[in-house]
């Protein structure tokens, strides 16, 4: 059961213009939820997270919504450029005391593509 | 943040034979864990390793196939064991120190080992 849902699972965008990715997830004792940007051949690398008791944070050019009752939350990349270009990763962890509560679920990922 | 490094980066291995990956964190961490992760796949949890005690594994994945140490708080690693070529993926290592201070305790990545089995 893939306990969080991530899409589109490719995106095109201009140089300039906004890239959103959306996650959904089921668990509502999720209380963390981290976005991570890969490179290729690379480890995925902290991008920004938020928890439930905001609604929105933002980072630079990287913003993340949090819809608590939707139980939905989003990546906004704001003049998104070609170096952007990468998968990125929705995850969630919480919602339990010991170790599981630190174990992330991950999205299956998009694969961004900014092009000049 | 943390910085994570694992050893080796790559390898290609005949079937039959094990492969032990090193994760090295250079600052002291409560939770380490392992995944794996196909090429254009996302990241499925292996185990989570603490310090002084037994790993925990998650389904699909037994001790006998991917032992692990994890000796003290900044070290571990996993062992593919008798690998096939099923097993060929990339293997991360990521670790977190508990204590959940939201912006200062996350979980951060090692580069990955990419292996092949032959």
């Amino acid at each position: 059961q893939q306990q969080v849902k991530q899409s589109p699972q490719s995106l095109i965008v201009q140089k300039g213009g906004i890239s959103i990715i959306n996650c959904a997830y089921e668990n509502t004792a999720f209380d963390y939820f981290p976005w991570y940007q890969q490179f290729p051949g690379k480890g995925p690398a902290l991008l920004i997270a938020i928890r439930p008791d905001v609604s929105e944070k933002k980072e630079g050019r990287f913003t993340i919504s949090f819809n608590k009752s939707a139980k939905q939350f989003s990546l906004h990349i704001m003049e998104s450029q070609p170096g952007d270009s990468a998968t990125y990763f929705c995850a969630a962890s919480g919602g339990s005391s010991g170790a599981g509560s630190y174990q992330l679920t991950f999205g299956k990922g998009t694969k961004l593509s900014v092009i000049p | 943040s943390a910085v994570i490094s694992q050893k080796p980066s790559r390898d290609i291995c005949q079937r039959g034979t094990s492969l032990t990956i090193q994760c090295q964190v250079d600052s002291q961490v409560t939770m380490m864990f392992w995944y794996r992760q196909q090429p254009g796949q996302s990241l499925t949890l292996i185990a989570t390793a603490n310090q002084g005690s037994e790993a925990t594994y998650e389904s699909g994945f037994v001790i006998d196939k991917f032992p692990i140490s994890r000796p003290n708080l900044t070290f571990s690693t996993l062992t593919v064991s008798n690998m096939s070529p099923e097993d060929s993926s990339i293997y991360l290592c990521s670790a977190e120190r508990a204590g959940r201070g939201f912006g200062t305790d996350t979980q951060y990545f090692g580069p990955g080992t990419r292996l092949t089995v032959l």
